[in-house]
């Protein structure tokens, strides 16, 4: 069936550090593929998103390109901030809507002045 | 345009006793979705409605959960019997519709805490 995997956390890094955080996927056909953030007692915000091979989504300096020969979408910044902190969720949707998700367990960042 | 709203933010509830979540989506969507985030875990899908329509239910459990969205006023995600186990965080989202380039919008959860 289809699935997310992403890196386990915590990860902690200090301000200006590069971050990666590695995520793959198992699905059929061709998902789309999307980065979501949870700031301490929030809900979830969508970050960034792709919906085809190649294709590379982008925002608040965060990248993420949707490879489909490796089935990966990693998500990278090259300048974190302590106002990064957070949990961040890869997530995929198979064919339905996009509010019908399928969550990696989420990799929880923490950055460090 | 105020967001997803969910309430309440917390809630407690002593095991047997019933949990009702409620959620309003966005204004102008038609389209809800509950998941469950249980500790250091990520979200799980629960079910998806439709105004008066419940589309699909594969992420619920069979017994003690029931979810509805009616004509009028927010959906509804119930728990009958609270055990131990249902202490997670529930989220709602919306869509206007079911496009698969339609983003869905999250509500900031409702906590619940069984003791």
């Amino acid at each position: 069936g289809n699935s997310v995997t992403q890196m386990e956390g915590p990860v902690t890094l200090s301000e200006e550090a590069f971050l990666t955080i590695n995520c793959t996927y198992t699905a059929t056909g061709y998902p789309s593929l999307f980065w979501y953030v949870q700031y301490p007692g929030e809900g979830l915000q969508l970050l960034l998103k792709a919906t085809k091979a190649d294709d590379k989504g982008s925002n608040k300096g965060f990248e993420a390109t949707y490879r489909k020969e490796t089935t990966s979408f990693h998500l990278e910044k090259g300048s974190v901030q302590v106002s990064d902190s957070a949990v961040y969720f890869c997530a995929l949707s198979h064919g339905g809507s996009q509010g019908n998700l399928i969550f990696g367990k989420g990799t929880k960042l923490s950055v460090k002045p | 345009n105020a967001g997803v709203m969910q309430n309440p933010r917390h809630l407690v509830r002593r095991r047997g006793q019933e949990a009702r979540l409620r959620c309003s989506p966005m204004k102008g969507h038609s389209h809800v979705y509950w998941y469950r985030q249980l500790p250091e875990e990520g979200l799980k899908f629960m079910v998806y409605l439709q105004k008066e329509n419940i589309i699909d239910e594969s992420g619920m459990p069979k017994e003690r959960f029931s979810a509805e969205f009616p004509k009028e006023g927010p959906s509804i995600l119930r728990i009958q019997q609270v055990v131990r186990g249902d202490s997670a965080a529930y989220f709602c989202a919306s869509s206007p519709n079911r496009g698969t380039n339609t983003e869905a919008f999250f509500g900031q959860g409702t906590r619940l805490t069984v003791v």
